[in-house]
């Protein structure tokens, strides 16, 4: 069973870089069975997408961030990563990473448990 | 972008009633289709996929419905741990999106 952890600083400075890992153990990242990826939630509000990557590596993004994500896996350590350049207040939210697609049917499971990051001064 | 709306914002419901919740698709997105439940302080949890295939942990009481651009989640009789946001969810094309939510509260 697949259980995924979130890690990374809860605070980040405006411009700045916000850096997150999954850690997924119960299951191979390198399994072509899966889509991994990101979501986050605003305190208060709903959930948005955020990226995801497949197991060829193929990423894929919401455009409303304005290319200023990335995510990528390191098969070594069994984890996959989310970078976000330039933050703003805006950015301010839970992220969860989770299974975006797995098996060939998509709707996302596992969830990790979230991580709130602040962007502040 | 696939603008996913769900009405209404706000449910009272009776523990015991039953309970429909809509989501609208801006266009069709087949029966890509999720839903989700969010409990204060915890992640999503997925309930339905497919517009109607139920996650084997989820209780026969909820079943989801629908395709193309409407869709509906029916919760057959409320129990007290489903007061929660819902959420749907397509995933027919890229960006994934998500709608607003409704919130079901106890009445």
């Amino acid at each position: 069973q697949l259980q995924l952890q979130e890690s990374g600083p809860g605070l980040v400075k405006p411009s700045e870089t916000l850096s997150l890992t999954c850690t997924v153990s119960g299951g191979s990242i390198s399994s072509n069975n899966y889509f991994w990826g990101w979501i986050r939630q605003p305190p208060g509000k709903g959930l948005e997408w955020v990226a995801s990557i497949d197991y060829r590596g193929n990423t894929y993004y919401n455009p409303s961030l304005n290319g200023r994500v990335t995510i990528s896996v390191d098969t070594s350590k069994n984890q996959f990563s989310l970078k976000l350049r330039s933050v703003t207040a805006a950015d301010t939210a839970i992220y969860y990473c989770a299974v975006i697609c797995s098996g060939g049917s998509c709707g996302i499971d596992p969830w990790g448990q979230g991580t709130l990051v602040t962007v502040s001064s | 972008e696939i603008v996913m709306t769900q009405s209404p914002a706000t449910l009272s419901v009776s523990p015991g009633e039953g309970a429909t919740l809509s989501c609208r698709a801006s266009q069709s997105v087949s029966s890509s289709l999720a839903w989700y439940q969010q409990k204060p302080g915890q992640a999503p949890r997925l309930l339905i996929y497919g517009a109607s295939i139920r996650v084997s942990s989820i209780p026969v009481r909820f079943s989801g419905s629908g395709s193309g651009t409407e869709f509906t989640l029916t919760i057959s009789s409320l129990q007290s741990e489903d007061f929660a946001v819902y959420y749907c969810q397509q995933y027919d094309n890229w960006p994934l999106t998500f709608g607003g939510g409704t919130k079901v509260e106890i009445k």
